[in-house]
């Protein structure tokens, strides 16, 4: 079946600096990919709809200046999350929709972000 | 996007059948029901997708009424790996849509 990949697995870095989490397709290609945040204990939320070669489409809330969502290729998808703080602190979940007609989304494994 | 409503929880042993059962009475005819599952610090993963009738796979079945109301996702002879949460999930098929998750289901699966 389909693989998505994140990278990395987990990061940890100081309150202020800026983090980017990577989003691959690794054995088809994904026009669309979007990007979830998730709390512990809580369900997935999702964040921005990223679409390749276009600006990504964020949902209501979400600060599209804080996480900069860049899809430059139809296999990655970057987020990067600007002056993190310890409120960005969650676990960051990509997937990724095949090319026309695709019904299934395919998960990454999720990307643990932890701010001090 | 038809909101679903399931139950917060559920406790089963291993080697029993699981039925979960979600709501969704606004769902729109072009819309697909599907289950994902979840472990922790992991993606979710795809379970079975249906529309209508009685969908099956090689880990769960899927059943859904007429109505489409409701739909409900049995799981037979659980493990102690089948302790996840399970999502159910509303969306027209095909295409580019986005997935709003609900609360899901956190399944607990005893010796």
């Amino acid at each position: 079946g389909a693989v998505v990949s994140q990278h990395p697995s987990w990061v940890i870095c100081k309150s202020g600096t800026s983090v980017k989490i990577e989003c691959r397709s690794l054995d088809f290609q994904a026009t669309t990919m979007f990007w979830y945040r998730q709390f512990p204990k809580q369900s997935l939320m999702l964040m921005a709809t990223s679409n390749e070669g276009s600006k990504a489409t964020y949902e209501q809330g979400v600060e599209k200046d804080k996480f900069l969502i860049n899809h430059a290729s139809l296999t990655l998808s970057t987020l990067t999350v600007t002056s993190a703080h310890p409120e960005d602190s969650s676990f960051y979940i990509c997937s990724a929709r095949g090319s026309a007609g695709s019904d299934e989304q395919f998960f990454g494994p999720g990307t643990r972000l932890t701010v001090l | 996007l038809a909101k679903t409503t399931q139950p917060i929880s559920m406790d089963s042993y291993e080697g029993q059948e699981v039925n979960i059962t979600c709501s969704h009475n606004n769902i729109a005819t072009n819309d697909y029901i599907t289950w994902y599952q979840q472990f922790p610090s992991q993606g979710p993963r795809f379970i079975i997708q249906g529309y209508k009738t009685k969908v099956t796979n090689e880990v769960a079945s899927l059943f859904i009424p007429a109505d489409r109301k409701s739909s409900t996702l049995s799981l037979p002879r659980v493990s102690l790996s089948d302790t996840a949460v399970y999502y159910c999930l509303v969306a027209p098929s095909g295409g580019y849509n986005k997935l709003i998750f609900g609360a899901g289901t956190r399944l607990a699966v005893h010796p």
